[in-house]
C-alpha cells in the first residue's frame, strides 16, 4: 500500500539550533500537508503544498514540496522550546476527495 | 459547536466488552476521518467517510471493528470484544472536501484504556 515515511523519528536540539524533517513517498502525491501535535494534544495543520518545487514560509518554518511530488520537507530555523511536538507530513494520492495519509512522524525536543 | 466533539474523552473497559466511541463534525464538513494512536506513535487510518460514497474501511484491524456515519453527520466507531491491544486514543477528524487546502480538523480524541 501506499506509505509515507519521516526522518528523523527523533531529534532533540538546543534552543537556537535549526531543525529539519524530511517526508517521503514511493509514489506521487497529489498535494501535501503538515502537522504539529503538541505532547497531549491532537494534531494542528500548519500548512498544504499543492504545486510541485513549491516553497511556503511561516515565520521561522520553511516548507517545501519537491519537484517529483514524492518527497517534502520542513525547516524550522531557530528553535524555540514552543516548537516542541511531534510534526506530522500527510498526503493525498488522489484528488481532494482522496483520504489523507499521515507520515510515522518526527518527535522535536528542545531544551535551553 | 466549533470544533469536532468526541466522546467520551476516556473509557475503561474490561477485556471482551463491547465499546463505542462517538464523533461529532464540524457543521458542514462531508469528509469524517477515524484514527489510532498508541503512546508515542504515529496516526493509524481506520476508515474514512466522504459524503455519500462508500466509506474506505481499509484501515480497521480486524472485523471486530466498525464505524458508521448517520446522515453524513454523527460518526461511531464500534469496536467488539474489546482486546488489551485496542488501547488507545481514537482520534476522530473531519473536513470539508472539493476545496483547495481542506485541512483536518481533529477532535481531542478518546482515551480507550482495555483492562
Amino acid at each position: 500500500g501506499q506509505q509515507v515515511m519521516q526522518i528523523p523519528q527523533y531529534q532533540h536540539v538546543q534552543e537556537g539550533e535549526d531543525f529539519t524533517t524530511y517526508c517521503n513517498s514511493s509514489t506521487t502525491l497529489s498535494n501535501i500537508q503538515w502537522y504539529k501535535q503538541r505532547p497531549g494534544g491532537h494534531p494542528v495543520f500548519l500548512i498544504q503544498l499543492v504545486k510541485s518545487g513549491e516553497v511556503k514560509k511561516q515565520k521561522r518554518l520553511t516548507f517545501q514540496f519537491g519537484e517529483a511530488k514524492k518527497n517534502s520537507s520542513l525547516h524550522i530555523t531557530a528553535t524555540q522550546t514552543t516548537d516542541v511536538g511531534t510534526y506530522f507530513c500527510a498526503g493525498r494520492y488522489g484528488g481532494t476527495a482522496s483520504k489523507l495519509t499521515f507520515g510515522t512522524g518526527t518527535r522535536l525536543q528542545v531544551t535551553l | 459547536g466549533a470544533g469536532v466533539s468526541q466522546s467520551p474523552s476516556n473509557k475503561v473497559t474490561e477485556k471482551g466488552k463491547d465499546v463505542e466511541l462517538r464523533c461529532d463534525p464540524i457543521s458542514g464538513h462531508t469528509a469524517l476521518y477515524w484514527y489510532r494512536q498508541s503512546l508515542g506513535q504515529g496516526l493509524e487510518f481506520l476508515i474514512y467517510f466522504q459524503g455519500n460514497s462508500a466509506p474506505d474501511k481499509s484501515g480497521l484491524p480486524s472485523d471486530r471493528f466498525s464505524a458508521e456515519r448517520t446522515g453524513g453527520s454523527v460518526s461511531t466507531l464500534t469496536i467488539q470484544r474489546t482486546q488489551q491491544e485496542d488501547s488507545a486514543v481514537y482520534l476522530c477528524a473531519s473536513s470539508r472536501t472539493g476545496e483547495s487546502g481542506s485541512p483536518l480538523h481533529f477532535g481531542n480524541g478518546t482515551r480507550l484504556t482495555v483492562t
